[in-house]
């Protein structure tokens, strides 16, 4: 596709329930992130791949959180037994060079967002 | 203290007002400084790099102080669809949140006609 695509687009979740949110990168995007942005509040980093390998997830914030990558391509976030404070925009975004740091035409392009409401 | 810190505003303002953004970062460290434009319900988008010696885009002007650690944003003749929130946004060079960006809250900015 032309852009970083996200699903689902809009998820409630029952306390308790587990929900699995896909990312799927422009193609040939070798950096994929992770970020979750609380209402109101910026994006904060979650998790960061470069092609397969997860090399930094030191945002997840329990683990019940759980990102996966495994053929470098699509990604998917699995959060376990949801919770009230899980609900937020949770933001994916991809760059075809390793690292985040959009200078020199490394521009980093975010998805829409999977919403999360848990009730 | 949060990494990056803004002033959320609002900024209710007229068409044709200018209007700055200030923006504060906490790890001196820090290597790359951006601003971002984020619409209602939709992801953010980055709107320019911002450098020491100071650098403008059209109405858009983004300034940086690394000695006060200290990054602003002025808009000039602002327009209606300049109306989104501005997120403030480091990569710091060492520390634990080294090479990811740092966002912060970010500022919300309506115009009004």
């Amino acid at each position: 596709g032309a852009g970083v695509s996200q699903s689902p687009r809009y998820k409630v979740a029952k306390r308790g329930q587990d929900v699995a949110l896909r990312c799927d990168p422009i193609s040939g995007h070798v950096s994929l992130f992770w970020y979750q942005q609380a209402l109101g509040q910026g994006p904060e980093f979650l998790t960061y791949f470069q092609n397969e390998a997860q090399l930094d997830k030191s945002g997840l914030p329990s683990d019940r959180f759980f990102a996966e990558r495994p053929e470098g391509s699509v990604s998917t976030l699995k959060i376990q037994r949801t919770q009230q404070e899980d609900s937020a925009v949770y933001l994916c975004a991809s760059s075809y060079r390793t690292g985040s740091t959009p200078l020199s035409g490394n521009t980093i392009y975010f998805g829409e967002g999977s919403w999360l409401t848990v009730v | 203290r949060k990494e990056v810190e803004q002033d959320p505003g609002p900024f209710n303002v007229p068409e044709g007002a200018t209007v700055a953004f200030n923006c504060t970062y906490s790890n001196s460290a820090s290597q790359s400084f951006f601003w971002y434009r984020q619409d209602c319900r939709k992801e953010p988008k980055l709107l320019m790099s911002v450098y020491s010696s100071g650098n403008e885009d059209g109405r858009f002007t983004a300034q940086l102080n690394r000695a006060s650690q200290y990054i602003s944003l002025l808009i000039r003749d602002s327009k209606l669809s300049d109306s989104a929130t501005y997120l403030c946004v480091v990569i710091p060079l060492f520390g634990g949140s080294q090479g990811n960006l740092i966002f912060g809250k970010g500022t919300k900015l309506s115009v009004k006609p």
